[in-house]
């Protein structure tokens, strides 16, 4: 089983759509984030979950919510988005946060490419 | 601040050796990684350093020396496959917002030419 997946992998959305992200890990891992990812910019944290509670949030708009149900699930709900939202969504995981060192080692899922429309 | 700066493009010829830097200007620095990104998958780690000095895996090695912030991570022997970009991220440590987050360059687009 892969340590961290990401469905769907690709997704095109209108601006009044609303869809969500899934990521999953097996990875028995307390920690899990949400990155955006854009051409030509560094990787954006968006959210930080530890054990199911959101301890970061990266001043995100709003129209990005996100749900922890367990520590091995993580979505991300997407409302009225907009076309500079497009880019690649990654999920990730780690053994803990905070925790310095190799607790912080993210393993990162394939990503959902987003277009919005 | 947070400013983390590699080179946005390198290219190198196969069988080569180069060398990718990594210049961070961070308070509360706790850790440095290496990651590795081919174009449309998922980053995968290369290497941890917390001290100054050089570690080894393979064909791969990463260097840190905290007083100059600055790091690199070196490539030998380099295989067609290793044509990918090269994320540094730097942990903050401490407590506040913000606290053991990793904090992502922009990457370094590495093309390897036969």
């Amino acid at each position: 089983e892969t340590g961290v997946t990401q469905t769907p992998r690709h997704l095109v959305m209108g601006m009044t759509n609303k869809k969500s992200l899934k990521c999953e890990q097996h990875l028995g891992h307390n920690a899990m984030y949400w990155y955006k990812q854009s051409a030509k910019k560094p990787l954006e944290l968006m959210f930080v979950y530890s054990l199911e509670e959101r301890v970061e949030n990266n001043s995100v708009p709003s129209r990005f919510s996100p749900e922890c149900p367990n520590s091995s699930h993580l979505f991300l709900h997407l409302h009225t988005l907009q076309p500079e939202d497009s880019a690649l969504y990654l999920c990730a995981s780690s053994q803990a946060y905070p925790g310095g060192g190799l607790y912080n080692e993210q393993f990162f899922g394939p990503g959902t490419r987003l277009t919005v429309l | 601040g947070q400013n983390i700066d590699q080179p946005t493009e390198m290219t190198a010829t196969e069988g080569a050796i180069v060398q990718i830097n990594c210049t961070y200007q961070t308070s509360g620095f706790n850790g440095l990684f290496w990651y590795q990104q081919h174009a449309g998958e998922a980053p995968t780690f290369l290497s941890y350093n917390v001290l100054d000095g050089l570690e080894e895996k393979g064909r791969f090695s990463s260097f840190l020396s905290r007083s100059k912030g600055f790091s690199y991570l070196l490539l030998k022997e380099l295989q067609m496959k290793d044509s990918a970009s090269y994320l540094c991220a730097v942990i903050l440590g401490g407590s506040g917002a913000g606290s053991y987050q990793l904090t992502f360059g922009k990457g370094t687009k590495l093309s390897v030419i036969p």
